[in-house]
């Protein structure tokens, strides 16, 4: 079963403090994909990363950087130096092959509080 | 920014009613979702189509039907709509290849008293 935890329910930093969200997940799948969105308080869903099982290499974009990790089954997102604009609830995804192809497993997401 | 709309953006209604949600895309993207989010539970899925008239059920599919009978509009209804079914309901798309980025609309608020 496809399977995705995000055991931080809500984190509260103060601005310029670097932030670690986990994600956890569980798959028999050998080729899946893994997400991250950001839902800010607006209520919209944004595309973060999309990252395959075959590619643990480390990714960094600005602020952001995404440390997968095949033998933990993790996928954390850093944001380093938080802004009170990174407030928002991150959810963390998790797609697969076979009967799961294309299907899209949730994790119950973190809100992120950056306090100024 | 992906083509999803959704109609209506908020609605409420009386228990026991029908309901409809729309989205409609822009992308000619072969799949389509419907995903209620709720507090502590994340995005769950509904429904989700792999092409017009080919729909199958996802994890919380019972109280809901969905309709495709064109590539860009998928139809959520909620036959007899109930309390438990107050929610935030999003669309969403994937391309044409094999596991793609999944991009969302941007939620219908519905609230059955």
């Amino acid at each position: 079963a496809q399977k995705v935890t995000q055991a931080q329910t809500e984190i509260s930093v103060v601005e310029k403090e670097d932030v670690t969200l986990d994600c956890v997940y569980e798959t028999r799948d050998t080729t899946y994909y893994l997400f991250w969105y950001k839902q800010p308080p607006s209520g919209e869903l944004v595309f973060l990363i999309r990252r395959n099982s075959f590619d643990e290499q480390n990714e960094i974009s600005g602020r952001y950087s995404w440390n997968f990790q095949k033998s933990t089954s993790s996928f954390n997102f850093t944001i380093t130096a938080s802004q009170v604009v990174d407030s928002a609830v991150y959810f963390c995804a998790l797609s697969g092959s076979g009967y799961n192809f294309n299907k899209f497993y949730f994790g119950s997401g973190t809100k992120l509080n950056v306090k100024p | 920014d992906a083509g999803i709309t959704q109609s209506p953006r908020h609605k409420v209604t009386e228990t026991g009613t029908p309901v409809t949600l729309r989205c409609h895309q822009t992308e000619n993207h072969r799949y389509m979702y419907w995903y209620r989010q709720d507090p502590g539970h994340g995005l769950r899925l509904i429904h989700y189509s792999y092409g017009v008239k080919d729909t199958d059920k996802g994890e919380v599919s019972d109280g809901y039907s969905v309709s495709r009978s064109k590539t860009e509009d998928f139809l959520l209804t909620l036959e007899s709509a109930t309390s438990s079914q107050t929610s935030v309901y999003f669309c969403a798309i994937t391309g044409q290849g094999g596991t793609d980025t999944q991009y969302f609309g941007p939620g219908t608020r519905l609230t059955v008293l």
